[in-house]
């Protein structure tokens, strides 16, 4: 059974800081990795997406990177802003039956 | 593009009532919409998976009978929550699929908060 972990639980950073956020997976089995946003009561925001050939994927102030051998993942977030402030999750996608596989998520919070 | 709405976005109910939950892919059509549930401070919790025209296929644990799915179109698909309790209460996202092939990218839905009294 597939386990996703995310590390840390929360994170508090003062505004302009570059950050990681951490993501480890139990099956390295994987077609691809997605990291989401997401804010209080609201819906997922996909952020970035890698296919598991690739080895890592860029968008603005976000880079993501993959390392299926060793099950983990990074989100780089640089020069945090407040308006970064969300829960940020990392789900994989196992085999071929589509489902995604989340993990708990990080709370970061940016302090102006 | 990629757009998934939801309606209603919250609805409060009485226990014992039935609330319908839609989902709607606006510019793609989703051969494939998912239904998740997530409880404060959780992560999202995969609840079924609804191909268009074939029915649903439940996650261990999910009573289908309680949980209705149904995926007339390639554009919606609705979750009824039947006879419902205050323990299903939650938020409940949809999500949704274009084309069929393992890598596709899932499109949410802003959810739905059920709060059922």
């Amino acid at each position: 059974k597939q386990e996703v972990t995310q590390i840390p639980a929360a994170l508090s950073v003062p505004e302009g800081e570059n950050l990681v956020l951490n993501c480890s997976f139990t099956d390295s089995a994987i077609y691809n990795l997605q990291w989401f946003r997401q804010d209080p009561g609201k819906g997922l925001t996909s952020l970035l997406l890698i296919q598991s050939s690739q080895r890592e994927q860029t968008s603005g102030r976000l880079n993501a990177s993959l390392d299926k051998s060793s099950g983990r993942s990074t989100l780089y977030i640089a020069a945090s802003q407040p308006g970064d402030s969300a829960t940020y999750l990392c789900a994989v996608k196992r085999g071929s039956n589509y489902k995604l596989t989340f993990g708990k998520g990080t709370l970061l919070t940016v302090n102006p | 593009g990629a757009v998934v709405s939801q309606h209603p976005s919250w609805v409060i109910c009485k226990s014992g009532t039935s609330v319908k939950i839609e989902c709607r892919s606006l510019d793609f059509q989703a051969t494939t919409m998912f239904w998740y549930r997530q409880f404060p401070k959780q992560s999202l919790m995969l609840m079924a998976t609804s191909n268009e025209g074939s029915k649903a296929t439940y996650e261990q644990g999910v009573e289908k009978d309680k949980f209705l799915i149904n995926h007339a179109s390639l554009t919606l698909s609705t979750l009824t929550v039947t006879s419902a309790h205050p323990e299903d209460s939650s938020f409940y996202i949809c999500s949704a699929q274009d084309g069929e092939l393992s890598y596709n990218e899932q499109f949410f839905g802003p959810g739905t908060r059920l709060t059922v009294l």
